[in-house]
């Protein structure tokens, strides 16, 4: 079975523009996390979806928005990037509920460089 | 909210050697402790997990332990090889609730062949 899949993998931007990153799950998963990655503040959630509705979210900016379509794939949108948005962005998805599971697989990440 | 701390920042073990990291949580909530491996340039990947309903688990060479009462627990590698030598990541979080995934800061592990 394929793993969780991002695109791109490597992304630069400069501040002020804006950047939409995507995630495919593993197939089956219906949840997709996304957390954001960096030397200073470590792995941090920023919001999680499921059947296309956000169910949980992080404490980031509301510049940080994500969306998740039928086939559970998933984008997030950073707009009026900032220098301190330069970051790895992994997703991750989870299989069904079912037993409680919330086993989470990340993919590769994509690094996000804002000049 | 949940706050993982986890020890040491770095460490340093001989080959065939046993490496032994340990993370604290605050939130007596949590039942689900994850832990990842992520080398350079990879996603963390899921090494090993427990719930808070078991005290110890293992698989292989790799065992975890989880003390509810003190709010801790343990990765232990045991035989260590060089392939071993990784970022290792704890994590908890309220199973079947809440998916959001508290880490800890991370403990870089090297292997000396």
């Amino acid at each position: 079975k394929a793993g969780v899949t991002q695109t791109p993998r490597y992304l630069i931007k400069t501040r002020g523009q804006q950047v939409t990153l995507s995630c495919s799950p593993i197939s089956g998963h219906r949840s997709v996390s996304w957390y954001q990655q960096t030397p200073g503040q470590g792995l941090q959630f920023l919001f999680e979806y499921f059947s296309e509705t956000q169910r949980n979210k992080g404490n980031f900016p509301g510049r940080f928005s994500g969306r998740q379509f039928s086939n559970s794939r998933s984008e997030m949108n950073v707009s009026t990037l900032e220098l301190g948005d330069s970051a790895l962005y992994l997703c991750a998805s989870s299989p069904p509920l079912a037993g409680g599971t919330d086993t989470q697989y990340f993919g590769p990440g994509t690094r996000l460089t804002v000049l | 909210g949940e706050n993982v701390e986890q020890h040491p920042s770095t460490l340093s073990v001989q080959e065939g050697d046993s490496a032994v990291i340990k993370c604290t949580y605050s939130d007596s909530a949590s039942n689900y402790f994850p832990w990842y491996k992520q080398e350079l340039g990879k996603g963390p990947q899921l090494i090993i997990d427990i719930r808070s309903n078991v005290g110890e688990k293992k698989d292989q060479r790799i065992a975890v332990t989880l003390n509810k009462t003190a709010k801790h627990f343990s990765l232990h590698i045991t035989e260590t090889q060089p392939e071993d030598s990784a970022v290792y990541f704890c994590a908890a979080s309220r199973a079947s609730n809440d998916y959001k995934l508290s880490f800890g800061a991370g403990t870089t592990v090297t292997v000396r062949a």
